[in-house]
């Protein structure tokens, strides 16, 4: 059974880092790639960027391409989203959903991982 | 980036009605169109896939259509598990943009 799961909820102090990890069972993990989506309270999903599995490229939104590092470890099956200087405005619900493109629909998501950043 | 706009962004309606969702993008996006289904609490599931193809175990009375700016989602005989938050996405371009969501209540 296809099935991605996620690390445990996080709570960060401001400038914090984050780091949240995705760990692939049931599908081979280099042959599709990652996306990260974020949802604020509220709020609509918010795509942060997306990695290929197989050869470790990236692609990142801009709005967080300067502060977010999404890798992978391949022996483990597992991705990882790494988000910095954390701010208030980051605290939401982050998932992985899995995509064959960075163009393209993610057919399978993680549960979920919820980031709170409070001072 | 491609702005993705839903109508309407709430929406009563009965067990057994037919409602259609509509997704309008800022620039053509072929049909680089999906959507999803979200329930409170819970992961996005994929439901549309390409404007119109039905993702693998998604029920029949779920159906997209359209191309170029204008997308619709249609739901007919809804059913009680079918109430919750609905988003458009567009894969046209590398930097993905979601709707902000059409939420789906019971009258």
């Amino acid at each position: 059974q296809v099935q991605l799961v996620q690390s445990g909820a996080e709570v960060k102090k401001p400038g914090a880092s984050v780091k949240v990890s995705c760990k692939v069972f049931g599908y081979t993990f280099t042959r599709y790639g990652m996306h990260w989506v974020r949802q604020a309270p509220g709020q609509r999903l918010e795509w942060m960027g997306w990695i290929n599995a197989g050869n470790g490229n990236t692609k990142y939104s801009q709005k967080f391409q300067d502060r977010v590092n999404i890798t992978r470890d391949t022996p483990a099956s597992t991705a990882y989203m790494e988000l910095s200087s954390l701010r208030s405005e980051d605290t939401a619900v982050y998932y992985c959903a899995r995509g064959t493109s960075a163009r393209g629909f993610m057919d399978v998501w993680g549960q979920g991982t919820t980031v709170t950043v409070s001072s | 980036d491609i702005q993705m706009t839903q109508s309407p962004s709430s929406l009563s309606a009965s067990v057994g009605d037919r409602v259609t969702i509509t997704c309008r993008a800022s620039q053509s996006i072929s049909n680089f169109l999906n959507w999803y289904q979200q329930k409170p609490g819970t992961a996005p599931k994929l439901l549309i896939y390409a404007a119109s193809s039905l993702q693998s175990g998604v029920p029949s009375r779920f159906s997209g259509s359209g191309s170029g700016t204008e997308f619709t989602l249609t739901i007919t005989s809804l059913r009680p598990e079918d109430f919750a938050t609905y988003y458009c996405q567009q894969s046209y371009s590398t930097l993905v943009t979601f709707g902000q969501g059409t939420n789906l209540e019971i009258k």
